[in-house]
């Protein structure tokens, strides 16, 4: 099954703050973390692995709560760069395949 | 070179006619996926091969064959396609099939079928 993503569309202005939350109803080995623009390739952001890990690089930074089977991005000080559709891939314990999210559509306005 | 190629970027194929799409990395990675994506939904997958053998498929019809002809190279073979085939088609490619690595997308072809 897909997990859920929220919200599905969210405008900010540029320098706001902005949490993307992912929910799977299946226990998770892992999260990942993805951006695509439109009409390119889905880019690489992060790997959370089970253990409730939180990972950051610059001004992205996601968690991992595996008893709630949940993870949220989030995304501060947000840049126009920052505009696209980002999506959650999960992994559920014993299966390699990713699914992927519902996807959430994130517009940074100047 | 962290890149994914793939061949050709757009397609448009007849019902009847028999194509190939071409999916290539140099990163060393052993693991090579074909996903299918749809119009502002997420990819969806279709096939992992893993050291060069499949590994995964998931219940696609076919009319789509995939084929690793060696550890660089992926493709995908399209034949008697139906026009809900039509699609954004993406190829990725990670170190291992376990997902603690990350995948890197190719900028996938848009086919068409009419």
């Amino acid at each position: 099954q897909q997990p859920v993503q929220s919200p599905q569309a969210v405008i900010l202005r540029e320098g706001e703050d902005a949490v993307i939350n992912c929910s799977s109803s299946k226990a998770l080995y892992s999260v990942h973390w993805y951006r695509q623009k439109h009409g390119e390739a889905p880019i690489f952001l992060m790997i959370l692995l089970k253990g409730g890990e939180q990972k950051g690089h610059d001004k992205i930074s996601a968690s991992f709560n595996e008893k709630k089977q949940q993870s949220s991005l989030y995304l501060t000080a947000s840049q126009l760069s920052y505009s696209g559709t980002y999506f959650c891939g999960t992994e559920k314990v014993g299966n390699e395949k990713l699914t992927f999210g519902t996807g959430t559509r994130l517009t940074i306005i100047p | 070179d962290t890149e994914v190629t793939q061949t050709p970027k757009h397609l448009v194929m007849g019902m009847t006619n028999k194509k190939s799409l071409k999916c290539e990395q140099h990163m060393g990675h052993r693991a090579m996926y074909w996903y299918k994506q749809k119009a502002k939904k997420p990819p969806e997958l279709m096939f992992v091969y893993s050291y060069e053998k499949l590994s995964i498929n998931e219940s696609v019809p076919s009319r789509f064959s995939p084929e690793c002809p060696n550890s660089s190279l992926l493709n995908l073979h399209l034949h008697a396609l139906q026009p809900e085939d039509s699609a954004l088609y993406l190829c990725a490619s990670s170190q291992g099939s376990a997902n603690s690595y990350e995948q890197y997308f190719g900028p996938g072809t848009r086919l068409t079928v009419t």
